[in-house]
Parts: C-alpha cells; sequence; structure tokens
C-alpha cells in the first residue's frame, strides 16, 4: 500500500463543529508534518512533530511513530479553515529525510 | 513579503516544447525544491538542490532536469513537455533536510501542456 495513506479524502463541517484528520504510515517514520492548501493553492506549514503532541489556537497535531499515524484535530471550524490538508511524513535513514506526502483531505466548512 | 517567489503564476505549453520555471527565494535557505502536485497523489518530489550548481533528484526526476545557479534562484526545466507533465509546480525553501525544518512554498504554477 501507499506509505502514507490519509483519511477521509473530503469532509464537511458546519461552522463550530470539532473534527479530526487522520495519516496513516505502512512503516515507522522519523517526523510528520501538516500543511494546510487555501483555496488559493498556497501551501502552509502547520505543524512539524518528532513526537507527541502540539497545540496552536484551534488545531491540535498528535504523532504516534510507534503505532505508526498521526492526526490534526480542528477545533470550533471556522470557514477560513476551509481547504487540502496535507500530512507529510519523513522516513529517515535511507530515504535522504525527504518527505512522503499523503494525498490529501479535503475539507469543506459551511455556514 | 513572498520569500519564495514562482515565475510563470501559470503556462500553455506544447507537446514536445522546451518549458522552464523559475524560482526565486529570500529566506537565505540552503535548500530548494520542486514538487509537481496532481490530483489525487498530493505533492510528489522531483529534484531537489542543496548549493549552488548541484541538484539531486527526487522521487520522480524523469523527464525534467533542474538549475541552481546561485543559493536564491532553482529551476526546473522541462526539455521536451509532454501531456503527463501538466501539473501544478510548487518551488520551497528550507534552511536544512529534515523535517524539522520547515518548508516555505512558493504560490505554485499551473502548467498545461497541449
Amino acid at each position: 500500500g501507499m506509505p502514507v495513506e490519509q483519511n477521509p479524502p473530503a469532509l464537511s463541517l458546519y461552522e463550530g463543529a470539532d473534527s479530526g484528520l487522520r495519516c496513516n504510515f505502512s512503516t515507522t517514520m522519523k517526523s510528520v508534518q501538516w500543511f494546510q492548501q487555501n483555496h488559493r493553492g498556497r501551501l502552509i506549514t502547520l505543524f512539524y512533530l518528532a513526537q507527541g503532541t502540539k497545540e496552536n489556537g484551534r488545531l491540535k497535531s498528535t504523532f504516534n511513530s510507534k503505532e505508526r499515524y498521526s492526526t490534526l484535530h480542528i477545533k470550533d471550524a471556522q470557514l477560513e479553515d476551509s481547504g487540502t490538508y496535507f500530512c507529510a511524513a519523513e522516513a529517515g535513514g535511507g530515504s535522504g529525510n525527504k518527505l512522503i506526502f499523503g494525498t490529501g483531505t479535503l475539507l469543506s466548512v459551511k455556514p | 513579503e513572498a520569500a519564495v517567489t514562482q515565475s510563470p503564476r501559470s503556462k500553455v505549453a506544447v507537446t514536445g516544447g522546451k518549458v522552464t520555471l523559475s524560482c526565486h527565494q529570500t529566506n537565505n535557505h540552503d535548500y530548494m525544491y520542486w514538487y509537481r502536485q496532481d490530483t489525487g497523489h498530493g505533492l510528489r518530489l522531483i529534484h531537489y538542490s542543496y548549493v549552488a550548481d548541484s541538484t539531486e533528484k527526487g522521487d520522480i526526476p524523469d523527464g525534467y532536469k533542474a538549475s541552481r545557479p546561485s543559493q536564491e534562484n532553482f529551476s526546473l526545466i522541462l526539455e521536451l513537455a509532454s501531456l503527463s507533465q501538466t501539473a501544478v509546480y510548487f518551488c520551497a525553501s528550507s534552511a536544512g533536510l529534515g523535517g524539522q525544518n520547515t518548508l516555505y512554498f512558493g504560490a505554485g504554477t499551473r502548467l498545461s501542456v497541449l
């Protein structure tokens, strides 16, 4: 299978709702990053995690290397949260520390 | 002010023609990258560079060349453009290689090969 599987592929939320996105890895990854791509196509780095949990405002991300997954939790969704969210994992070792991207989750936040 | 600038923002090319995509960064970063984005594939790494006058192959380098004439500039060259190279291309820079180094992306170049 794909080294980085992201789900769901698409998600629709109403303003104020909470939800989570998930990435599963086929092998042990060294770290994970989460990106948001907005409606103009701009990619913005949200989080880098080598382990544990980080929070930034209404966003929280967790990375569990041993269990091979990472999550991005969005609290109190706002219209501006709409976009595509990508996780990217760093395999380390012989991969040369390059990032492997998931296929993204398209998030639509509705009023 | 954008620190990673790509040009052109969009381009239509003919099959078999030569295409050059340019990227300029003012982050003073050593590492620069070219990715392509296709629907259903996320981003895939084409070439990257960690020093001027040197480039490295990424995961999908076939059909592409790269050039890093200076720390600030990194170009992606399609010598013979093909239909399959229609995609959105992103340039990025980072201070180092490895996930702890934040990637800063350009706005993307939408390439259509006809």
